[in-house]
């Protein structure tokens, strides 16, 4: 079945440190992969996707690369944000005709400070 | 700009008890979906409805009823709480033509069942 890993966290950083989080997927064909953050007491909400092999996704200073051949989409961000302090989740989606359903990592808590 | 909106945000039940879970979403979305997140485990998919009048198990349906009232509205029903459904539980949207993927969250319900 599909299945996402993501490292564990907390992960605490220093305002302005260089930021990966690591995800890794395993799935038959080709799903599309996402990144979604959650910030306190909130809902999740779409971060970032990517559809296809070497397709890049960003959005507010985050990137990640779609890589087929290491089935890896990992959130880099140059510099971080006390601001960015949130729990993130990697997640696939394969197509099947019957809405969106995602297939979600654990999550991987952030936490940046001054 | 209200998006999705669960109710009721808290809820402590004791074992055996029943209640529902209200969602709707003004967004004019075909699909709807309920998750519960837990602790090192992530979001995990109960129910879904791709379209008005369908509904599909996810990955942990025992022990919940789901009813699609209409486009607007997706409650998820416990009718004999167990302190393993303790958890937060997050109802979600989806459906703009062009961003496949992109669920809308609601900001959740936390339900401890003692």
């Amino acid at each position: 079945g599909n299945s996402v890993t993501q490292m564990e966290g907390p992960v605490t950083l220093s305002e302005e440190a260089f930021l990966t989080i690591n995800c890794t997927y395993t799935a038959t064909g080709y799903p599309s992969l996402f990144w979604y953050v959650q910030y306190p007491g909130e809902g999740l909400q779409l971060l970032l996707k990517a559809t296809k092999a070497d397709d890049k996704g960003s959005n507010k200073g985050f990137e990640a690369t779609y890589r087929k051949e290491t089935t890896s989409f990992h959130l880099e961000k140059g510099s971080v944000q006390v601001s960015d302090s949130a729990v993130y989740f990697c997640a696939l989606m394969r197509l099947t005709g019957g809405g969106n359903k995602l297939t979600f990592g654990t999550g991987t808590q952030l936490k940046v400070e001054l | 700009n209200a998006g999705v909106t669960q109710t009721p945000k808290f809820q402590v039940l004791k074992t055996g008890q029943s209640m529902t879970l209200q969602c709707a979403q003004d967004m004019n979305h075909n699909s709807m979906y309920w998750y519960r997140q837990d602790p090192g485990m992530g979001l995990r998919l109960i129910y879904y409805s791709a379209s008005e009048g369908t509904t599909d198990k996810g990955e942990v349906p025992n022990g919940y009823n789901v009813s699609r009232l209409n486009k607007r509205e997706f409650s998820l029903r416990l009718e004999s709480a167990a302190p393993s459904q303790t958890s937060v539980y997050f109802c979600a949207s989806s459906g703009v033509r062009g961003r496949t993927g992109e669920l809308f969250f609601g900001e959740g319900s936390r339900l401890t069942v003692l």
